[in-house]
């Protein structure tokens, strides 16, 4: 069983639309990450959400926190090709510090123009 | 400033065979993470290095090992290779432990075993 579930696996969508992905967990974490992961490239962080409930905006990107800690979704406005990407989300669930970070398999976001 | 390196990009290997991956961290990070993306997957936690020591391990067999230099560069070795070995190969350099220091991933070895 995977700790943290993405949905959708796959999602194509045309320029313009708007779009959410979700991260889903049975437990709860002191923070979740979402990183965005391009073909032939390592992920590269887009946010760190830390208290449950918490809204961060980065330009046309909408990170949510759940209250209970257990989930958060990425909302993505008027979605452009340039969002194309492997979105993953990821958290450490040991609590103990070190971030040695488990992965949900991702959402795989095609934005067609 | 350079990023996180590493080297090389693929490598075809037999499976039985041994292969070492290797990684430069970004200048003044002394964490390194190792992690495995199988295919359609999300990557998998292979173990840390702090400070030339091993700081925690994933579910992966011992026939994984790694090793954090004092230029704290690292290399991770894998003996005794099998198909599922096949992966990218991606390691996360940091400036310290925990969440306050973020990960950059360096863009990884593609590892095929035939």
């Amino acid at each position: 069983t995977q700790l943290l579930e993405q949905s959708p696996q796959f999602l194509s969508i045309q320029e313009g639309e708007n779009l959410t992905v979700y991260c889903n967990s049975s437990s709860v974490f002191s923070s979740l990450q979402w990183y965005r992961q391009e073909p032939g490239e390592g992920p590269v962080l887009l946010v760190t959400v830390v208290t449950g409930g918490e809204v961060k905006k980065l330009k046309r990107l909408t990170f949510q926190f759940g209250d209970a800690r257990k989930d958060s979704s990425l909302h993505i406005t008027a979605a452009q090709p340039g969002d194309t990407g492997l979105y993953l989300c990821a958290g450490d669930p040991s609590g103990a510090g070190s971030y040695q970070l488990t992965f949900g398999k991702g959402t795989k976001l095609s934005v067609i123009p | 400033e350079t990023g996180v390196t590493q080297s090389p990009t693929h490598l075809i290997k037999t499976r039985g065979q041994q292969v070492t991956l290797r990684c430069s961290s970004q200048s003044g990070h002394n964490t390194v993470s190792w992690y495995q993306q199988a295919l359609g997957q999300g990557p998998q936690f292979i173990f840390q290095y702090y400070r030339e020591e091993e700081n925690g391990r994933g579910n992966f067999p011992p026939r994984f090992s790694g090793l954090q230099f004092p230029n704290y560069s690292s290399e991770l070795n894998v003996n005794a290779l099998e198909l599922d070995d096949s992966a990218l190969y991606l390691c996360a350099s940091s400036l310290g432990l925990g969440q306050t220091y973020e990960q950059y991933f360096g863009p990884g070895t593609r590892l095929t075993v035939t």
